[in-house]
């Protein structure tokens, strides 16, 4: 079964940086996924898609501030710089044939 | 630059069908380099996938979901459009259409309450 894993939050410092973390389920370590932001009050925005080679394709207007990587099954999403406007919420989403799949989401503060 | 944007009642009785519309703008929705789904996001609570639509018709739906959604696409109007029958409290939610596997862009995204 495809499932995808987020640890439910995680905080870090003005003008420091962030690693989020989403694991596949076993047997689904080549699966590309996308993270995706969600400021309060508002609907999510795509960020990038992240490759199992470790490469990613960012939306448009996306900071150079945000980037994407990989080691096995896990996907990651580093913010470097952290600015108060990035205390959101983060999903991981993945696709198959005939299915998408989210995770829990990761709350992020910053402190 | 592709946009979409939903829109439909915000309040619907229990037991009724919602109905939902998402208006594409920017792009045909009818191209083979698109395909499009629903997401909803109860309050206070995480994303769960509805369904989707391939630009051949094909259309896939969560398996919770599955026995009351129906997904169609109207290409003379390019629009997405969603059903969800005998609803209940617990279908209260804001309702999003995206476009692609990794939801590129999504909708603003439309509140619906299931009340009296």
């Amino acid at each position: 079964q495809l499932v995808l894993t987020q640890s439910p939050s995680a905080s870090a410092s003005l003008g420091a940086s962030v690693k989020l973390t989403c694991t596949l389920s076993s047997g689904h370590s080549n699966y590309a996924i996308a993270w995706h932001q969600q400021q309060p009050e508002k609907g999510p925005r795509f960020l990038m898609k992240v490759n199992s080679d470790g490469s990613h394709n960012k939306g448009d207007g996306i900071p150079d501030r945000f980037s994407g990587s990989t080691s096995g099954a896990e996907r990651y999403l580093t913010i470097f710089s952290l600015q108060s406007e990035d205390e959101a919420d983060y999903y991981c989403q993945t696709w198959g044939t005939g299915i998408w799949v989210f995770g829990g989401g990761t709350k992020l503060t910053v402190l | 630059q592709l946009q979409l944007q939903e829109s439909g009642p915000g309040l619907v009785k229990p037991s009724e069908t919602l109905s939902l519309t998402c208006t594409v703008s920017g792009g045909s929705i009818s191209s083979s380099s698109y395909y499009w789904g629903w997401i909803r996001q109860p309050p206070g609570k995480g994303l769960e996938w509805i369904g989707s639509i391939y630009y051949s018709g094909s259309t896939y739906y969560n398996l919770s979901l599955k026995s009351r959604v129906t997904i169609s696409v109207d290409t003379s109007k390019n629009q997405l459009s969603l059903k969800l029958s005998s609803v209940t409290a617990a279908d209260t939610a804001v309702y999003y259409c995206a476009s692609q596997a990794w939801l590129d862009p999504w909708g603003q995204g439309t509140l619906v309450t299931v009340s009296p």
